[in-house]
């Protein structure tokens, strides 16, 4: 069956430092790929996707992620996060008009 | 910009009460979605539909309706309100059916069922 995973529900960094959410995807074929951000009381905003072409994709808030085939990996990443990085975060695939949702890691910023 | 506007942020209702959540999107977008999300569960689609008076059944339909009568609004019905539907129920819309284009979601409604 298809799946999207987020194998980490809590995550905590220090603020200034380098952050790495995992994603992994169970498809038949590789689906479209999504990352989506949710703060506190508000609904999902996208951040980033990937389609095809380049591996590496840039988002907002600077923001990057990482599609890895030989891996089903789509790991998000920040070289310094902000308190205000505080949030929720969703990896989504769609493939064949189905999106799937991770269940989410939800990310604290030490100051 | 894209917007999804929804009718309330916060709902209390009471048990079998009939609830209606409505959705309103702006930017003549085909698709529109309603999810519930859940501590633990992430998002779980409920209703969707690809065209006006068109709706497909979500992974959990069962105790909702949904109605659209115009392409730009959307709504979901609880017909018997019932406290394990207590939730955050997001709305969305993407542009188009048949393609992968991102969603777009309004700020959710937190229903409360007592």
């Amino acid at each position: 069956a298809q799946s999207v995973t987020q194998p980490d529900i809590h995550i905590t960094v220090s603020e200034g430092a380098s952050l790495e959410l995992r994603c992994n995807y169970s498809y038949g074929a590789t689906p479209y790929l999504f990352w989506y951000v949710q703060s506190p009381g508000q609904g999902l905003q996208l951040l980033l996707k990937y389609f095809s072409g380049d591996t590496l994709v840039q988002g907002i808030k600077g923001f990057e992620a990482e599609f890895k085939r030989s891996q089903s990996s789509f790991n998000l990443r920040k070289p310094s996060v902000h308190w205000s990085d505080a949030a929720e975060y969703f990896c989504a695939a769609d493939r064949d008009d189905k999106i799937i949702f991770g269940k989410g890691t939800r990310l604290h910023i030490l100051p | 910009d894209v917007k999804v506007t929804q009718s309330s942020r916060y709902l209390v209702k009471r048990t079998g009460e009939k609830v209606f959540l409505e959705c309103v999107q702006d930017m003549d977008h085909e698709n529109m979605f309603w999810y519930r999300q859940d501590p633990g569960l992430g998002l779980r689609l409920i209703y969707f539909s690809y065209d006006v008076k068109m709706k497909e059944k979500g992974d959990i339909p069962e105790g909702y309706s949904v109605s659209r009568e115009k392409k730009e609004r959307f709504s979901l019905i609880l017909e018997s309100a019932s406290t394990n539907q207590t939730s955050m129920y997001l709305c969305a819309s993407s542009l188009a059916h048949r393609t992968a284009y991102e969603q777009y979601f309004g700020p959710g409604t937190r229903l409360t069922v007592t």
